[in-house]
Parts: structure tokens; C-alpha cells; sequence
């Protein structure tokens, strides 16, 4: 089973849409989680953090939940801008050293 | 500000030959990490530097070898490359583990 697992879509929605993707992680132990963006052939780029507490940067919505090991991205009023590939990203302390373990990602596809 | 710099950008090389990536950061970070991409399979930690003169293993470090020459660099090395070593590598860096990481434009190798 991989540590972090997403739906890779593609997810196709209009401009205006609301979306939303799902991310679950395996290990108990994960201090941190993250979202990070990908565009076509680019490096990563750090999106927002997600916070127990859920945590909202504009359009952007990220949720925690511990207990089920799950993480959620919302999007509301997708831009065409907004198309790229999502990934979920999980801080997992291991011989006394912190890793990113990243998702394979979810690719979002926005259309006019 | 350059961030984090990785050379080359492409590189074809054939089976057997040997060469190394390059990556440079000028944000005094701590921590450096190297990561290949493969479709479908994520981001995966190839080896890592928690601080200047330490190195060790990630989740895929068989057929490579790292160096952490001072606090800026930190080069991978393909002693003997093979065609499963084809991939997308990206370099990063963060000023603690886990937190917070800044990556290169990556590298396209392609091994034939």
C-alpha cells in the first residue's frame, strides 16, 4: 500500500466550478501535511499547509482529519490558471530524520 | 534570488557511462534532498542531507551516490547508468527537515 494515496484523475471542470480532491496517508505518525502544485514538465511548488484546524488561503481550503488519516483540497471559482496536477504531501518523522513523502498527485484540468 | 539550481537541465547518456547532477542553493538552507519523478509513481526520495556533512537513504538509493560538498551543494552520481534510472530528478532544499521545500527546475535523464 503506498504511504500517501490520491485519485489521479483527471478531474475536467468548467470555469466557476467548485472542486475538490481527497488524499489518505498510512502512517499515524505524520507531523505535517501538505499541498503541493505541479504544472507540466516544472518543479513542485508548495501551495498551502493544512492545518488541524482546516485553513483557507483565498479560493483554496485544506481539512485534516487525524482520526480517519485524510486530507481534502477545495477549490472554489476554478480559474483556467488552476490547471495542473495536486499533490498531497505527508511530513513523516523516521529514524529520527523528517521526510516529505509526496502523492502521486491529482490532475486538475480546467476548461472555458 | 536563484533559489535552488540544478545542472544540467537534460541529459541522454547510454548504458554504463557514469555522470553526476549538480544542484546549488543560495538560501543557506540546512537540509538538501534529492527526489526522481516517474509517471505514476510520485515524487520518491532518493537520498537526503539533514545538515551539512551528513547524508542518508531514502526510499530508492540503489545504483546512486551522494555527495554534500559544502551547505550549498549537493550532487547525485550515477556510477553506472541503466535504462530504469531514465526519470525526471529534482533537487531541494529546506531550512529544517520537512518544512518548507524549495525545488530545482529538475533534470531530464534519459537512459538508452
Amino acid at each position: 500500500r503506498k504511504e500517501v494515496e490520491q485519485d489521479p484523475g483527471p478531474f475536467n471542470v468548467p470555469e466557476g466550478a467548485t472542486v475538490a480532491f481527497n488524499c489518505t496517508y498510512s502512517n499515524s505518525a505524520s507531523q505535517s501535511f501538505f499541498w503541493y502544485r505541479q504544472d507540466c514538465r516544472k518543479e513542485p511548488k508548495l501551495l498551502m499547509s493544512v492545518y488541524s484546524s482546516g485553513n483557507e488561503d483565498g479560493r483554496f481550503t485544506a481539512q485534516l482529519n487525524r482520526a480517519s488519516q485524510y486530507i481534502s483540497l477545495l477549490i472554489r471559482d476554478s480559474k483556467l490558471s488552476d490547471s495542473a496536477t495536486y499533490l498531497c504531501v505527508v511530513n513523516i518523522l523516521t529514524d529520527s530524520s523528517y521526510k516529505l513523502i509526496f502523492g502521486s498527485g491529482t490532475r486538475l484540468l480546467v476548461r472555458p | 534570488n536563484a533559489g535552488v539550481t540544478q545542472t544540467p537541465k537534460f541529459q541522454v547518456l547510454k548504458t554504463g557511462q557514469s555522470m553526476t547532477l549538480q544542484c546549488a542553493q543560495d538560501m543557506n538552507h540546512n537540509s538538501m534532498y534529492w527526489y526522481r519523478q516517474d509517471p505514476g509513481m510520485g515524487l520518491r526520495l532518493i537520498y537526503y542531507s539533514a545538515s551539512e556533512g551528513t547524508t542518508d537513504k531514502g526510499e530508492v538509493p540503489n545504483g546512486y551516490n551522494v555527495s554534500r560538498l559544502n551547505k550549498r551543494e549537493f550532487s547525485l552520481r550515477l556510477e553506472s547508468a541503466a535504462p530504469s534510472q531514465t526519470s525526471v530528478y529534482f533537487c531541494a532544499s529546506s531550512e529544517s527537515q520537512g518544512y518548507g521545500y524549495t525545488f530545482g527546475s529538475g533534470t531530464r535523464l534519459t537512459v538508452v
